[in-house]
């Protein structure tokens, strides 16, 4: 079955500091991939997804992911964080029959200014 | 309202009460789900309509009982819960089941005395 790894559980940054959150996923077939956000006090909200062509997707807020299908990973990056980058981040992939989402554990972000 | 709404935002029951979970979304989408969110656990999958009929229960136990009438509406039907059944329970919506992105309402804080 498919299955999500987010092997940061916690991680803690300045302002201004460059963001890499590792996701990993394990089933090999064709999958579609999606960070989602949830800030404090919010609804999740999709910050970026891929289906196909590029594996360097853009999203919101100035956040990117890379897919590389032969790492099987969707890595979340950003250049520099902001104090407001401080939320829940998950990572999501598709099942192997394509009918529903997995989400991985999530990873807390905090930035302090 | 836009989005996907959520009634009611907060709820406390005992273990004898039954109660109703309740969701709405205003996106035109086909497909709708339940989710639960624990502290420290991934977004747990529960169920998944597309076009109103059930395409996925991932193994939830009989307390929980789902009911979509229309495309717009879910509901999560909970009776003789247990206090381990206390979480955030999100509804989410998308175009069709699975690959598509999801849309997530802000959930009902669940809390079984």
């Amino acid at each position: 079955a498919q299955s999500v790894s987010q092997h940061n559980h916690h991680v803690i940054l300045s302002e201004a500091a460059s963001l890499e959150l590792g996701c990993n996923y394990s089933y090999g077939g064709t999958v579609n991939l999606f960070w989602y956000v949830q800030y404090p006090g919010q609804h999740l909200q999709l910050l970026l997804k891929y289906f196909s062509g590029d594996p360097l997707v853009k999203g919101i807020k100035g956040f990117e992911a890379e897919f590389i299908k032969s790492k099987f990973s969707f890595n979340l990056r950003k250049p520099s964080v902001q104090w407001s980058d401080t939320a829940e981040y998950f990572c999501a992939v598709t099942n192997q029959a394509g009918t529903a989402l997995i989400f991985g554990k999530g990873t807390t972000l905090s930035v302090s200014s | 309202e836009t989005g996907v709404t959520q009634t009611p935002r907060h709820l406390v029951m005992g273990m004898t009460n039954k109660k109703s979970l309740k969701c709405e979304q205003h996106l035109g989408h086909n497909a709708m789900y339940w989710y639960k969110q624990s502290a420290k656990k991934p977004l747990e999958l529960m169920f998944v309509y597309n076009f109103k009929e059930q395409t996925e229960n991932n193994s939830v136990p009989s307390r929980f009982s789902p009911e979509c009438p229309n495309s717009s509406h879910l509901f999560l039907h909970l009776h003789t819960l247990q206090p381990e059944d206390s979480a955030l329970y999100l509804c989410a919506s998308s175009q069709g089941a699975g690959t598509y992105e999801q849309y997530f309402g802000p959930g009902t804080r669940l809390t079984v005395t």
